[in-house]
């Protein structure tokens, strides 16, 4: 089975700072895809960045950014320009290229300081 | 409006009832998901189906029951067999199972069993 480790439970940053979460996982295949999903207090997943692992290029979606190492098996997120509304609990997600299952990491809380 | 809905938000049982938690997508997904959360475990899947009709086990579908009579609902059931129902419930859909496609979350039910 896949695992996925997020060993930040908690972070913190200041607003407007730059802030990066890590995610670790663990699979031996060599086609996948992995995300990256924010839930807010409101408890509503959303997605906030999706990588495929053919890809070499680091996805982007504006100041949400990735860094992915396959052979490290690392997939980080970096949030530049921090807001408020970043503030939220962040999950890490796996899934085979079969996409029969997604593997979440147990999420980071991330607080943003005015 | 296209969307997942979970109702109602906040359920309430007493120990030894079954209770059924209603999910409904009109998005046209093939694929369903129900996952469970709790404080520092992340999301664990349930159950999940790919097509009406079928279904198949998660990592932790003791005590749970589902049924899939219709592409747009997908109710789940836990029953008193789980020794442990009180969680977050949120319910998932996405395009297919049969390559990656990110998956689309429900508003989730907290489950509180007394």
């Amino acid at each position: 089975a896949q695992t996925v480790t997020q060993s930040q439970p908690e972070m913190s940053v200041q607003e407007a700072e730059t802030v990066t979460l890590s995610c670790t996982y663990d699979t031996s295949e060599s086609d996948y895809y992995l995300f990256w999903y924010k839930q807010p207090p409101s408890r509503q997943m959303i997605l906030v960045i999706r990588q495929e692992a053919y890809k070499q290029q680091n996805a982007t979606e504006n100041r949400f950014s990735v860094n992915f190492q396959k052979a490290a098996k690392s997939f980080s997120l970096k949030i530049s320009d921090s807001q408020l509304g970043d503030a939220a609990m962040y999950f890490c997600a796996f899934e085979s290229n079969t996409g029969n299952q997604f593997y979440f990491g147990t999420g980071t809380s991330l607080t943003v300081i005015p | 409006d296209g969307g997942i809905t979970q109702s109602p938000k906040y359920l309430f049982r007493k120990e030894g009832q079954n209770v059924t938690l209603s999910c409904e997508q009109n998005l046209n997904h093939d694929a369903m998901y129900w996952y469970r959360q709790d404080p520092g475990q992340g999301l664990r899947l349930i159950y999940y189906s790919q097509i009406v009709n079928d279904f198949q086990k998660g990592d932790i579908a003791e005590g749970y029951s589902v049924s899939r009579e219709k592409k747009e609902s997908f109710p789940l059931t836990v029953t008193s067999a789980q020794k442990n129902p009180t969680a977050f419930y949120l319910c998932a859909s996405s395009w297919g199972t049969q390559t990656a496609y990110e998956q689309y979350f429900g508003p989730g039910t907290r489950l509180t069993v007394t």
